[in-house]
């Protein structure tokens, strides 16, 4: 089946540096999204990319994905101590109705 | 509106025990589905349910089953409980064709012992 992956599975910054995590899917997604998941919490749908080589941004979010459709990636600029949490990006399995798959997971800790 | 509502929030059962847990999706969102997160195997799907019919299937064992009434509102039932069973239950739903995504519910976390 689909498998998605995401790299760094962990990684720490100094507030005020930027950070970004990758997303790569093993076959071409229609659509990809992202979530955010708070410790403690329950993930949190940021936005959906559906558009090859699309590009589009939520304050110092910024969300592209890949011409080929088949890899993602959210670059955090200036990051702040309430981006603290767990970055999941996931795409729709093929004609699969509303199933996801999910990447593990990028776990973000920012040091004030 | 109000969110997507998972009961109970918290569950200990003992190894063998059954447990059935709810879900309340948003009001007009006909797709309910349902995930394992645990923290070796990351988000895992379960089932997803449309219109009280089980449309998809995730790679689980016939101990987890669910089912979909006409509000909308779903359960997932799992028998004979292991305890790699303990996870963090999620219930998503979400609007089939929009852009919005999945709306989670806050989870039933399940302890077996």
């Amino acid at each position: 089946g689909q498998q998605v992956m995401q790299i760094p599975q962990y990684q720490h910054v100094q507030e005020g540096e930027d950070f970004t995590t990758y997303c790569n899917s093993s076959t071409t997604l229609s659509n990809i999204q992202w979530y955010k998941q708070r410790p403690g919490g329950h993930p949190v749908f940021l936005i959906q990319l559906v558009k090859s080589g699309e590009v589009k941004k939520q304050k110092r979010l910024t969300f592209q994905f890949g011409e080929a459709k088949k890899n993602s990636s959210l670059h955090i600029t200036a990051t702040q101590t309430t981006d603290v949490g767990t970055y999941f990006c996931a795409g729709p399995e093929n004609n699969a109705g509303n199933m996801l798959t999910f990447g593990g997971g990028t776990r973000l800790m920012v040091k004030p | 509106k109000a969110g997507v509502t998972q009961t109970p929030r918290y569950l200990i059962k003992t190894r063998g025990q059954q447990v059935t847990l709810s879900c309340s999706p948003i009001s007009g969102h006909r797709s309910v589905s349902w995930y394992q997160q645990t923290p070796g195997q990351g988000l895992q799907f379960l089932f997803e349910y449309f219109s009280e019919t089980q449309r998809n299937k995730g790679n689980f064992p016939g101990r987890f089953s669910g089912r979909q009434f006409s509000n909308s509102r779903s359960e997932m039932n799992v028998s004979t409980l292991e305890l790699g069973d303990s996870a963090l239950y999620l219930c998503a739903s979400s609007f089939p064709g929009a852009n919005y995504g999945y709306t989670f519910g806050s989870g039933t976390r399940l302890t077996v012992v």
